[in-house]
């Protein structure tokens, strides 16, 4: 079956530009999650959805990033006024249920360039 | 507050040999864990998992790993190493309580299979 995917795969932009990655999770998967990737940081929990609840927004570094999940489903990061900063891979995950022990299938990711 | 050690950044063997991968953990409880494979350009993708039930855990590929509460460790082995094995590993971490439910992840450790 279909996994996760991510668009678009690679992404360049300008700072101070605005980005928006998209995630398509699997269906019928109710959690979604995003993650960042990079050199110097490592892999970085960013925002989690679960159903119709309100989202973990805790690990979001700046105001300038939010993300929406429309319909439990597709869901958009958006990053406002981008720095050179915020150049990583941006990794999706969803999963099935509310236990942390549910297995997160991942995306392959959007590689952002902030030049 | 959770957090996961990854010892080796980087870890060598040749075709045939034992893989070794080191993981401990830092919480009060015992959390859930888990070993991601990230192949390049790809997603993450499950190994394995411990949920509190046979503390010897088989995965998939071949990779097995042991949760000894004693040590606070993870450690990830497979028998042979195969060339297809040459990745990124990645250990992490949940909470088996409370509201979080995203992953907490170590550092990562890069295997490379010598033939």
């Amino acid at each position: 079956g279909a996994g996760v995917s991510q668009s678009p795969s690679n992404k360049v932009t300008e700072k101070g530009k605005d980005v928006e990655l998209r995630c398509d999770p699997i269906s019928g998967h109710t959690a979604l999650y995003w993650y960042r990737q990079s050199l110097g940081q490592g892999l970085e929990f960013l925002i989690y959805f679960q159903g119709n609840s309100a989202p973990d927004k805790s690990g979001l570094p700046s105001d300038r990033f939010s993300a929406e999940r429309t319909g439990g489903s597709v869901s958009t990061l958006t990053i406002q006024r981008t720095q050179q900063e915020d150049s990583a891979v941006y990794l999706c995950a969803s999963s099935f249920g509310q236990g942390n022990y549910n297995e997160q299938f991942f995306g392959p990711g959007t590689r952002l360039t902030v030049l | 507050a959770q957090s996961v050690t990854q010892l080796g950044s980087h870890v060598s063997v040749s075709e045939g040999a034992l893989v070794l991968l080191r993981c401990n953990y830092s919480s009060s409880v015992p959390p859930y864990l888990f070993w991601y494979v990230q192949y390049p350009n790809q997603g993450l993708q499950l190994l394995l998992k411990y949920t509190s039930a046979a503390t010897l855990v088989k995965g998939i590929n071949g990779f097995e790993a042991e949760f000894k509460k004693s040590e606070t460790s993870f450690h990830l082995t497979k028998p042979s190493a195969h060339m297809s094995d040459a990745a990124e590993y990645f250990c992490a971490v949940t909470p088996t309580s409370g509201s979080a439910r995203q992953l907490t992840f170590g550092s990562g450790t890069q295997l490379t299979v010598l033939p």
